[in-house]
């Protein structure tokens, strides 16, 4: 099984609102990922996860906040979002190693934000 | 620090072989990767190659990686339409833990 699922497809939500994304995979990686992506742009990194703790915040706002509650398991918790942050939000997980981080992605979440 | 580099746009006949190219800057870069991403998708890893290989081929896909010009490129044969996608080059350093740099991306058409 070499997926990375990821819930929900898409979002709309309010300044207002709290939700939260989903992100799971079960190929045993212990090494989890967020990143945001704009039209035709490369994705950028928010965090990573390390066997289970934070291992780089890219210096994200506040109102992103992370959670990894097992090995298979990664959240990104919204709350007072901005216009701007309406992207595409991609998960991805990879082995923990020495160099070699090849990354499997899921299919993302297309959040936006009114 | 690092920097990827990747020329934007590429289009291509159905049946010719495609190009892509990209530079980096890190010379301690030890993994270097393509992934394609197709529209509305996540990206799907295409292929990777260790700093210390000149070529490795996989099907259709052949990488080539001349570290004294930090020049990669990837190319791929006999191009079909389900090839049209963006394909971003990346590079990993083992220091970094497991923060990868990606390049811009090349938008790669292909004409029937």
């Amino acid at each position: 099984d070499t997926e990375v699922t990821q819930t929900p497809k898409h979002l709309v939500m309010g300044m207002t609102n709290k939700k939260s994304l989903k992100c799971e995979q079960h190929m045993g990686h212990r090494a989890m990922y967020w990143y945001k992506q704009k039209a035709k742009k490369p994705p950028e990194l928010m965090f990573v996860y390390s066997y289970e703790k934070l291992s780089i915040n890219e210096s994200v706002p506040s109102r992103f906040s992370p959670e990894c509650p097992n090995s298979s398991l990664l959240n990104l918790h919204l709350h007072a979002l901005q216009p701007e942050d309406s992207a595409l939000y991609l998960c991805a997980s990879s082995h923990v190693s020495s160099g070699n981080y090849e990354q499997y992605f899921g299919p993302g979440t297309r959040l936006t934000v009114t | 620090g690092e920097d990827v580099e990747q020329s934007l746009f590429l289009s291509v006949r159905e049946g010719d072989s495609s190009v892509i190219n990209c530079t980096y800057t890190d010379s301690s870069s030890t993994y270097l990767y393509w992934y394609k991403q197709e529209p509305g998708a996540g990206l799907q890893l295409l292929t990777y190659i260790f700093s210390n290989m000149d070529m490795k081929q996989d099907q259709r896909l052949t990488v080539l990686l001349n570290k004294k010009d930090k020049h990669l490129s990837l190319r791929i044969a006999d191009t079909q339409t389900g090839d049209s996608a963006i394909y971003f080059c990346a590079e990993s350093i083992s220091t970094n833990a497991g923060k990868s740099t990606f390049g811009d991306g090349t938008t790669l058409t292909v004409k029937p």
